[in-house]
């Protein structure tokens, strides 16, 4: 079953306590990203990558670190959390169509974060 | 850069009622047009994407999306609301920014039936 999977799903931790969520697609896509979703905000980019290491910012990147050493892993990295970073977090994965635009970006099923 | 507009935040219908969900992008050039679904406690599940073509699709569940250049829309509709359709739905334009394949989301309607 073609899938992205986040783990953990639920974490609660304190500030300044580094902590990665990790992702992992089974689909050989190319593309994947982070994002991170706040009420009334919808879904906003973090970080992508668009194949082994190749990364770069998205749209609210401060405070994050991302890595692709393998095409099917992209952990997301808080190297120090704070509050301001309780969020709920989804990772996505898409193939490149060869018009070099998302066909489907196939979503996790999020990890919700909780920085006290 | 682009940007998705929904502007209802939480719409209220009727089992079995109609429903439209409205959406407006601004992107500068041919967009790609997606609409996707959260259910409480999941993750997003793609509904409908709008590429090139016939401007009226067909997604799952019984939607359907029609683009509309002229106005800069792409709404959502489904003729008979089902309680299953409680759920977040959020719109996206897919465009390519400096390499980054990239979603813009609007922020989302939240939509609660009623019996």
């Amino acid at each position: 079953e073609a899938q992205v999977t986040q783990n953990p799903r639920y974490l609660i931790t304190v500030t300044g306590k580094k902590l990665t969520v990790t992702c992992s697609q089974n689909m050989n896509h190319e593309y994947m990203s982070w994002y991170r979703q706040d009420p009334g905000l919808g879904l906003r980019q973090i970080y992508y990558s668009m194949n082994v290491e190749v990364t770069d910012k998205g749209d609210v990147p401060e405070g994050y670190k991302v890595s692709r050493k393998e095409k099917r892993n992209f952990p997301l990295i808080l190297e120090s959390p704070s509050p301001n970073q309780t969020s709920l977090y989804f990772c996505a994965s898409s193939s490149e169509t060869g018009t070099g635009v998302n066909t489907e970006a196939f979503f996790g099923q999020g990890t919700r974060l909780t920085v006290v | 850069a682009q940007s998705v507009t929904q502007p209802d935040i939480h719409i209220t219908v009727s089992e079995g009622a109609s429903l439209e969900l409205r959406c407006n992008y601004s992107y500068g050039a041919t967009p790609y047009l997606f609409w996707y679904v959260q259910s409480p406690g999941q993750g997003l599940q793609l509904l409908l994407k709008y590429f090139s073509g016939d401007t009226l699709v067909q997604g799952i569940k019984g939607f359907e999306a029609e683009f509309k250049r002229s106005q800069s829309s792409f709404n959502l509709r489904k003729p008979s609301v089902h309680w299953s359709d409680a759920a977040e739905y959020f719109c996206a334009v897919g465009a390519v920014d400096f390499g980054n394949e990239k979603l813009t989301f609007g922020t989302g309607t939240r939509l609660t039936i009623i019996p």
